[in-house]
């Protein structure tokens, strides 16, 4: 089955900086690759995704980047703030499978000091 | 707008007892998922519904069993809870198992077995 790989496992930045979490994955049929924000004491929460079928997608602060060659894909996040500090997931979807099941990396705790 | 709901929020309970997990969701979303959340495992798929009364076993479904009568409930039963099964568990609906629908998460049980 799809295995997914993510780093760092924790990730300390400043106010202002940026963060990049990475991702691999091992099933070439994978075709999304949503990014999860979770904060304490609640669910995971969407806040970007990217399909098989484009490179790059950009939200405000948020990018994500996917290289199919190398199956690889990562969440940058520039001019973080502390309301960034989370823990992060990537997840992995494979194509062809019928009810979406996702494979989800083991997460990043981000945090942000003012 | 409800969304989608887990109780108990917290559960305390003793080795060999039977435990439901409910989930409820409002938007008449065809899937719904069940994972399990452990330190260094990310989330694992450990039950998953296309619709009602039909149901299917994911990556860790040992222990544990489902049923879906109504489209909008989930619940999630450890028939004889085992100290292994101390973990927090998330539902999750999506629409329908397109090409990357979102899955929308709960808030979360956190189960404690002694």
């Amino acid at each position: 089955g799809e295995n997914v790989e993510q780093h760092p496992s924790t990730l300390s930045v400043q106010e202002g900086d940026s963060a990049v979490i990475k991702c691999t994955y091992s099933d070439s049929a994978s075709n999304y690759f949503p990014w999860y924000k979770q904060e304490l004491g609640k669910g995971p929460q969407l806040i970007i995704d990217i399909r098989s079928n484009v490179g790059e997608k950009k939200d405000q602060r948020i990018a994500v980047t996917l290289n199919k060659t190398a199956k690889h894909f990562s969440l940058h996040i520039t001019e973080t703030q502390p309301e960034d500090s989370a823990v992060y997931f990537c997840a992995a979807r494979v194509g062809g499978t019928s009810y979406g099941k996702l494979t989800f990396g083991q997460g990043t705790i981000l945090t942000v000091h003012p | 707008d409800a969304g989608i709901t887990q109780s108990p929020r917290y559960k305390i309970t003793e080795t060999g007892r039977q435990v439901t997990l409910m989930c409820h969701q409002t938007w008449s979303h065809s899937y719904m998922f069940w994972y399990r959340q452990d330190l260094g495992h990310g989330l694992r798929l450990i039950y998953y519904s296309a619709a009602a009364d039909i149901t299917d076993k994911g990556e860790v479904p040992d222990g544990y069993v489902v049923s879906r009568s109504k489209t909008e409930n989930f619940p999630l039963t450890l028939e004889s809870a085992t100290r292994s099964q101390t973990s927090v568990y998330f539902c999750a609906s999506s629409r329908f198992s397109g090409r990357g629908d979102t899955q929308y998460f709960g808030p979360g049980t956190r189960l404690t077995v002694l």
